[in-house]
């Protein structure tokens, strides 16, 4: 079935370390994939996304390229702040019967980034 | 414009109760999606409502259910509460159901005792 795959944390990093958080995926066809970031005491906000093969999403200094040939989406930064300490959630989007699109969600990776 | 609101924010109920969580979503959005969130499970999708019906649902137990308004607000009901029902209950809307970015709530914490 379809499914995400994300490292496991805690991860901790000292500010201005780079950052690869790891996400696989099984699906059939050609998901969306989607990084959602949760800062401490808030809901889920959407980070950055790629809906097809060798696209590049990228927002607030994060990128992640949809790679269909090793069905990976890995999120990257060259230098993490502190204020970039949050749970970082992997999902994909697969269309369901009816055409409406269910996301799947990676368990999250917790990020602690240390000044 | 406004984002998704939830309330309550926080409670705590017994084992055998019930509780009742509402969700508005951001005006225009018709569809509404809820998740359980906890440490040991992520997040684990719920069921989906879009202009009052249900479009897709998790693997939860029937003492989990919800509905939605003509308003598009929705609320979701948990019956016979269980210990293991502890959770954050997180509420997401988006414009339809294709891709649209999902935006979400702060989440109502539930502590059962």
């Amino acid at each position: 079935g379809n499914s995400v795959t994300q490292m496991e944390g805690p991860v901790t990093l000292s500010e201005e370390a780079f950052l690869t958080i790891n996400c696989t995926y099984t699906a059939t066809g050609y998901p969306s994939l989607f990084w959602y970031v949760q800062y401490p005491g808030e809901g889920l906000q959407l980070l950055l996304k790629a809906t097809k093969a060798d696209d590049k999403g990228s927002n607030k200094g994060f990128e992640a390229t949809y790679r269909k040939e090793t069905t990976s989406f890995h999120l990257e930064k060259g230098s993490v702040q502190v204020s970039d300490s949050a749970v970082y959630f992997c999902a994909l989007s697969r269309n369901n019967a009816g055409n409406n699109r269910k996301l799947i969600w990676g368990l999250g990776t917790s990020l602690a980034v240390n000044p | 414009k406004a984002g998704v609101t939830q309330t309550p924010r926080y409670l705590i109920k017994t084992r055998g109760q019930q509780v009742t969580l509402s969700c508005s979503p951001i005006s225009g959005h018709r569809s509404v999606s809820w998740y359980q969130q906890t440490p040991g499970q992520g997040l684990q999708f719920l069921f989906e409502y879009f202009s009052e019906t249900q479009r897709n649902k998790g693997n939860f137990p029937g003492r989990f259910s919800g509905r939605q308004f003509s308003n598009s607000r929705s609320e979701m009901n948990v019956s016979t509460l269980e210990l293991g029902d502890s959770a954050l209950y997180l509420c997401a809307s988006r414009s339809g159901t294709l891709d649209g970015e999902l935006f979400f709530g702060e989440g109502s914490r539930l502590t059962v005792l």
